[in-house]
């Protein structure tokens, strides 16, 4: 069946580090990928996506690429900030799967001065 | 501003009361979904509809119903109230069905059943 994993956590570091998030996933088909966060009592919010092999999605200084090879996702950030505390979300949706989304369990992250 | 609202923001009740969670968007969109948040497992679905009398059983749609009699709304009911239910219920909808395409999440319910 179709799943994702994510590594578990919570993440916690210091502002400016670098952040990496991994995450795996198992498909049949050709999955397009997403990262979602949610900050604190909120609901969640698409982050960055990519729909093909070796497509590299961004935003707000995050990245992640979609390798096949290892069906990977890892998400990438160079200098995180104390705003970038909250959960994060990899998530998987099958094309021709009616855009249902399979999510991994999540990564709390945790930024500190 | 298009936006997806759910109501209640909080909601207790008691095992066996029938409770219905709203959910309403203005982004005229087809897709609607519900999620159930829990520790360690991720955003599991509920039910989803891709249109106007079109509802479909999700990963863990036991004890619960939806109806879809326009586009805005998609209301949630459990039928007879569980303290496994108690949750974080999430809402979203898109607008493309039949590729993946991204979803918009209303802010959430958190509901406890005693």
């Amino acid at each position: 069946g179709n799943s994702v994993t994510q590594m578990e956590g919570p993440v916690t570091l210091s502002e400016e580090a670098f952040l990496t998030i991994n995450c795996t996933y198992t498909a049949t088909g050709y999955p397009s990928l997403f990262w979602y966060v949610q900050y604190p009592g909120e609901g969640l919010q698409l982050l960055l996506k990519a729909t093909k092999a070796d497509d590299k999605g961004s935003n707000k200084g995050f990245e992640a690429t979609y390798r096949k090879e290892t069906t990977s996702f890892h998400l990438e950030k160079g200098s995180v900030q104390v705003s970038d505390s909250a959960v994060y979300f990899c998530a998987l949706a099958i094309s021709g799967g009616y855009n249902k989304l399979i999510f991994g369990a999540g990564t709390r992250l945790a930024v500190h001065p | 501003d298009a936006e997806i609202t759910q109501s209640p923001r909080h909601k207790i009740t008691e095992t066996g009361r029938q409770v219905t969670l709203a959910c309403h968007q203005t982004w005229n969109h087809n897709n609607m979904f519900w999620y159930r948040q829990d520790l360690g497992h991720g955003l599991r679905l509920i039910h989803y509809s891709y249109g106007v009398q079109d509802t479909n059983k999700g990963e863990v749609s036991d004890g619960y119903s939806v109806s879809r009699s326009n586009t805005e709304d998609l209301p949630l009911t459990l039928e007879s109230a569980a303290s496994s239910q108690t949750s974080v219920y999430f809402c979203a909808s898109s607008v493309i069905a039949g590729r993946p395409d991204t979803q918009y999440f209303g802010p959430g319910t958190r509901l406890t059943v005693l």
